[in-house]
């Protein structure tokens, strides 16, 4: 199993710019999440997803967008890129379940946007 | 609201003890605990679960005292490989948003 993996590892935008960040995981699992982690903020939660075609916001969604199409995928979109989503980018999956579970996260995506 | 996290950093000997807290002001129902070493992806130590059950790390073991909404954890006899950055994420009770919510995180340092 691969677990959770991002494509791409790096990249570098100009402002206004878009692009699409790809969350892929090999563990059937329903839930999925995009953090961002800033340097002293630790990680903050953009958007999730409890299912195939369901999405929801979490702590700072604004200027992004996420699609789950497929139960394997979770895309986070940024349609005009600024240089304050400058970040590293974390994908997140858990099992369904009333019980929490621990989260597995991918390796991360570092975005830098000038 | 972010759950605080303290000390924000310590510098510890190889074999010496380290406690690192989580404080809430919101009601929790389960505090999750992750290591993470710079330029890698948290990885999963521990739950807490209002009530009392815990999944557990070998040598590394918490407390949740769910009165206080605080977590604590503890790491004994630390080795080299203790070194990163310690994050509680935390589950509200009351429902709200799925997902946790981290802490700014503790940096723990293991000299030789």
């Amino acid at each position: 199993n691969a677990g959770v993996t991002q494509t791409p590892k790096f990249r570098v935008l100009k402002t206004g710019q878009s692009m699409t960040l790809l969350c892929a995981q090999d563990m059937n699992h329903e839930y999925m999440y995009w953090y961002r982690q800033d340097p002293g903020m630790g990680l903050r939660l953009i958007h999730y997803s409890v299912g195939e075609g369901t999405t929801a916001k979490g702590e700072v969604p604004d200027g992004y967008n996420v699609s789950r199409l497929k139960k394997q995928n979770f895309l986070l979109g940024l349609e005009s890129a600024a240089p304050s989503q400058t970040s590293v980018y974390f994908c997140a999956s858990r099992l369904a379940s009333s019980r929490p579970y621990e989260q597995y996260f991918g390796p991360g995506t570092r975005l830098t946007v000038t | 609201q972010q759950p605080v996290q303290s000390p924000q950093a310590v510098i510890l000997r190889e074999g010496e003890d380290a406690v690192i807290n989580c404080s809430s002001s919101k009601a929790l129902y389960s505090v999750h605990w992750y290591r993470q070493k710079h330029g890698e992806a948290p990885v999963f130590l521990m739950i807490l679960l209002k009530g009392g059950e815990q999944k557990g790390h070998e040598k590394i073991s918490a407390s949740f005292n769910e009165k206080k909404q605080q977590s604590s954890l503890y790491l004994t006899a630390s080795q080299l490989s203790y070194s990163g950055t310690y994050f509680c994420g935390t589950v509200y009770s009351g429902g709200g948003a799925d997902g946790l919510t981290f802490g700014k995180g503790t940096h723990l340092i293991i000299q030789p």
